[in-house]
């Protein structure tokens, strides 16, 4: 089946420690995105790529960096920066090329939280 | 730039009473419209989009909504609420050039009493 596949579901961070979120889809897509959910708010937007090798900052990207070496994986890493990195994060993508391809297909999440 | 604002963050109906959750939006360009779904500790899940052509849109699950340019709105509605309808559900907007970067409305959690 294709689709968007998370790891780890979930995962723990200690104090100072980076740590790596997982995200690989194989519906050959070729934008992908990094959302952050705090509960009772919406999505924000942390990281998107467009195409291989490149990637631009969203609205919060300070204290996380990203890569993305091959189309199908786009890994999100929280780094020590972030200070206040518990939350739900969300990977999604989407193909590009016409107006009906405007609609982000989602991950299952990771919840990260702080020892 | 964009925006969503949904209205109440909690709605509560009963099993068979219709359905009605609120979603205004900003844009100082036509807009791209969507609902999503997201159930407990899950990704979201597209209900209905408006891009283009017509103005009411009809999703899965018995869900519609219909964009109202006059009234900057995309309600979502469905006349019979199931209990598998309980869930958080999120309004979002996009623009054509944009790089598909979604804004989000808080959300609305939907509780669906027996």
């Amino acid at each position: 089946d294709g689709g968007i596949t998370q790891s780890p579901k979930y995962l723990f961070r200690k104090e100072g420690q980076n740590v790596t979120l997982s995200c690989e889809q194989n519906l050959n897509h070729d934008a992908m995105y990094w959302y952050r959910q705090d509960p009772g708010q919406g999505l924000r937007l942390i990281y998107y790529s467009q195409i291989v090798n490149d990637f631009q900052k969203g609205d919060i990207a300070e204290g996380y960096s990203v890569s993305r070496e091959k189309k199908e994986s786009f890994p999100l890493t929280v780094t020590s920066a972030q200070k206040n990195p518990t939350a739900f994060y969300l990977c999604a993508s989407r193909m590009t090329g016409s107006a009906t391809n405007e609609k982000l297909f989602f991950g299952s999440g990771t919840q990260l939280s702080v020892l | 730039a964009q925006s969503v604002t949904q209205l109440g963050s909690h709605v509560s109906v009963s099993e068979g009473a219709l359905v009605l959750l609120r979603c205004n939006y900003s844009s100082s360009v036509p807009p791209y419209l969507f609902w999503y779904v997201q159930y407990p500790n899950q990704g979201l899940q597209l209900l209905l989009k408006y891009t283009t052509g017509a103005t009411l849109v009809k999703g899965i699950n018995g869900f519609e909504a219909e964009f109202k340019k006059s009234e900057t709105s995309f309600h979502l509605t469905k006349p019979s609420a199931h209990m598998s309808d309980a869930a958080e559900y999120f309004c979002a907007v996009s623009v054509w050039g944009n790089a598909g970067k979604s804004t989000f409305g808080d959300g609305t959690t939907l509780t669906v009493k027996p």
